[in-house]
């Protein structure tokens, strides 16, 4: 169990180019979920898979925002024509159903630091 | 929808003495689970305990333990003989029981730095 992994860990970005971030979550979890955390606030939700169905998503998921879970297994958000706007840390999580109780209820990557210069 | 309020953006403390970190929240459930999260300058976010709502003991996990207030929605983390490693940003969440996902609240932390 190597936990949750993101690439890359640093993306510095010139404004209105495209990014993609990655995610592999622990795995033989099947939950998967993205949060962007801004300067002096907590992570917030962006969206979350059940293996490669994306059931939910924030109002912050604005159409330049994409977000891919192909094979259940990894997954990728790609942010077209970026913003000064857009730059934060985008953490990535994994969870396994149902939630034991036991431990965390989501592992968290490390997460990938976006700059939009 | 859910509200966590962490109003204590930063705080210190000399080592080994205890600090408390208050977070409030906001919600209609009824049966919910509440954390404290670490998040160090590695950046991984860590557990550092939970209570569920329905439980009126507070949790307590070796040098941390919590105020569970559910009627006043507080739910405070106390932090004893305050160790060099309890420096990070501290997060309180919330997560709604039976939501059908794992989907986590986030107060917007409180840096807590620990002075040798």
């Amino acid at each position: 169990d190597t936990g949750v992994s993101q690439d890359p860990r640093h993306k510095i970005t010139k404004r209105g180019q495209n990014v993609t971030f990655r995610c592999d979550p622990i795995s033989e979890h099947n939950r998967l979920y993205w949060y962007r955390q801004t300067l002096g606030q907590g992570p917030e939700f962006l969206t979350y898979f059940q293996n490669e169905a994306q059931l939910e998503k924030s109002r912050l998921l604005s159409d330049r925002f994409s977000a891919e879970r192909p094979k259940g297994s990894f997954s990728t958000l790609e942010i077209q024509r970026t913003e000064q706007g857009d730059s934060a840390m985008y953490l990535c999580a994994s969870s396994s159903t149902p939630w034991t109780g036991l431990s965390s209820p989501l592992h968290f990557g490390n997460g990938t630091r976006l700059t939009v210069t | 929808a859910q509200t966590v309020t962490q109003s204590q953006p930063e705080m210190s403390v000399q080592e080994a003495e205890t600090v408390t970190l208050s977070c409030t929240y906001d919600t209609s459930e009824n049966n919910y689970y509440l954390f404290w999260y670490k998040q160090p300058p590695s950046r991984q976010m860590i557990l550092v305990i939970r209570q569920e709502a329905y439980k009126q003991q507070n949790a307590t996990e070796n040098r941390f333990s919590v105020n569970f207030q559910k009627a006043a929605k507080s739910f405070s983390l106390k932090i004893s003989d305050s160790q060099l490693g309890d420096t990070a940003m501290y997060f309180c969440a919330f997560m709604k029981h039976g939501g059908g996902n794992e989907k986590l609240t986030f107060g917007t932390g409180t840096r807590l730095t620990i002075i040798p």
